[in-house]
């Protein structure tokens, strides 16, 4: 079937050790998001790619990067990880059709939980 | 805020019995979206609605949409124990194509 993995579902790091979450798709979507989610919140988006075009949620901290490789691929980078970054990590895809791709249903992976010691 | 507001917070029924679940919003919608959390799982897509719809089903789920009062609604008829979930609903606004913004949702619990 095709679907969104996340890898690893469970990541615990150190208190300023660099991170870095994986998602992959089999769905050829040319979207893809991703977001934080804490414990009975909203997920909170924190950017999204549009093919290789990269958007940046202004309140997103310079603490969290991305890269996409390629249609498949999407890291999270969490450079200096602090207490308050623990949380639920949502990856998301979807397929794009124009300039309000919106219109379209997001398909999420599982998750990532981050726990930072 | 743009973000979806979804009441209540927490609702807690019987099998069998309906559950009604509400959203409001704020500024004109493209779109809104409503989707379910299960657990420790992402989030899976139940229904889209476009501005210009009033009502869709699904199944046993059917969403309304009220532009003049800016809210919609989802309704769960014959609720079952496995509807035990997070329900948020997700408004894509005119101005930000591409993007949707999720409410804090609402805690359904279904008792067997």
């Amino acid at each position: 079937d095709a679907m969104v993995i996340q890898n690893p579902r469970y990541q615990v790091t150190q208190f300023g050790k660099p991170v870095t979450l994986s998602c992959s798709q089999t769905l050829n979507h040319n979207v893809m998001y991703w977001y934080q989610q804490k414990s009975s919140q909203a997920p909170k988006l924190l950017f999204h790619y549009y093919d290789k075009d990269f958007n940046n949620e202004a309140d997103t901290p310079d603490n969290f990067q991305s890269r996409r490789p390629n249609t498949s691929f999407c890291f999270l980078d969490i450079r200096s990880p602090g207490l308050g970054d623990a949380a639920m990590y949502l990856c998301a895809t979807s397929r794009g059709a124009g300039d309000l791709y919106s219109n379209q249903p997001q398909h999420f992976g599982d998750g990532t939980r981050l726990s930072i010691l | 805020s743009q973000q979806g507001e979804e009441d209540p917070q927490a609702l807690s029924i019987q099998e069998g019995e309906n559950a009604t679940m509400n959203c409001s919003y704020k500024t004109s919608i493209n779109n809104l979206q409503w989707y379910r959390q299960n657990s420790g799982r992402g989030l899976v897509h139940l229904i889209l609605i476009r501005s210009n719809e009033r009502e869709k089903h699904s199944g046993r789920l059917r969403v309304t949409l009220d532009t003049s009062k800016k809210s919609s609604s989802l309704l769960i008829t014959a609720s079952r124990a496995a509807d035990t979930a997070s329900y948020f609903c997700a408004t894509a606004f005119n101005t930000n194509a591409g993007k949707s913004t999720f409410g804090d949702g609402t805690t359904l619990t279904v008792k067997p």
